[in-house]
């Protein structure tokens, strides 16, 4: 089976742009959650979705959404970026609760 | 707070070599227990996990018990490998979320 998927792999922005990533949960799974990993530090929890449903959310700034499609894939979306949200964005999906796999990662560069 | 603290790296070993390294946890209750592996430009895989007391997560050689009345989860292998090499991550599940330590970067020389 494939595993969590994500797109793009790099991407490059410049301060001020909007940017939306993807995800592709596992088969099966009905939960994403989304993390952000600045360099040398460990994930940060952004947001976990549950059957279209937003059920957690960390403290993170209100330019920061997401949203859960039918078929459990989502999307992050990041507007109005600053430097400081370069970092590699992972999601993850779950079929049992508290064990998640993570996809490969997209990096983001804001400029 | 729920929080995660494992030992600063990195941490250099010569091949075969044994590994210990070293994490705590804040949190009320018994939540979940994880190691995570991130190898150099990759994600992060599970690696290991714990949900109770007592329990010893294994795979790949690594293991890990949960020890509830020292608040520990320390990793151990007992000969590492060149492939070895990369960023462990001590984690615990808590309010529907993943709570991840800092990170320790582990270089294994031949």
């Amino acid at each position: 089976d494939a595993g969590v998927t994500q797109s793009p792999t790099h991407l490059i922005k410049t301060r001020g742009q909007h940017v939306t990533l993807r995800c592709s949960p596992i088969s099966g799974h009905k939960s994403v959650s989304w993390y952000q990993q600045v360099l040398g530090q460990g994930p940060q929890f952004i947001f976990q979705y549950y059957e279209k449903e937003e059920r957690g959310r960390g403290n993170f700034p209100d330019r920061f959404s997401a949203r859960q499609f039918p078929n459990y894939s989502s999307e992050l979306n990041v507007n109005a970026l600053l430097l400081g949200d370069s970092a590699l964005y992972l999601c993850a999906s779950s079929l049992v609760v508290d064990t998640q796999y993570f996809g490969p990662g997209t990096r983001l560069t804001v400029l | 707070g729920n929080s995660v603290t494992q030992m600063e790296g990195p941490v250099t070993l010569s091949e075969e070599a044994f590994l210990t390294i070293n994490c705590t946890y804040t949190a009320t209750g018994y939540p979940s227990l994880f190691w995570y592996v991130q190898y150099p430009g990759e994600g992060l895989q599970l690696l290991l996990k714990a949900t109770k007391a007592d329990d010893k997560g294994s795979n790949k050689g690594f293991e890990a018990t949960y020890r509830k009345e020292t608040t520990s989860f320390h990793l151990e292998k007992g000969s590492v490998q060149v492939s070895d090499s990369a960023v462990y991550f001590c984690a615990l599940w808590r309010d529907d979320k993943i709570i991840f330590g800092k990170g320790t970067r582990l270089h294994i020389l031949p």
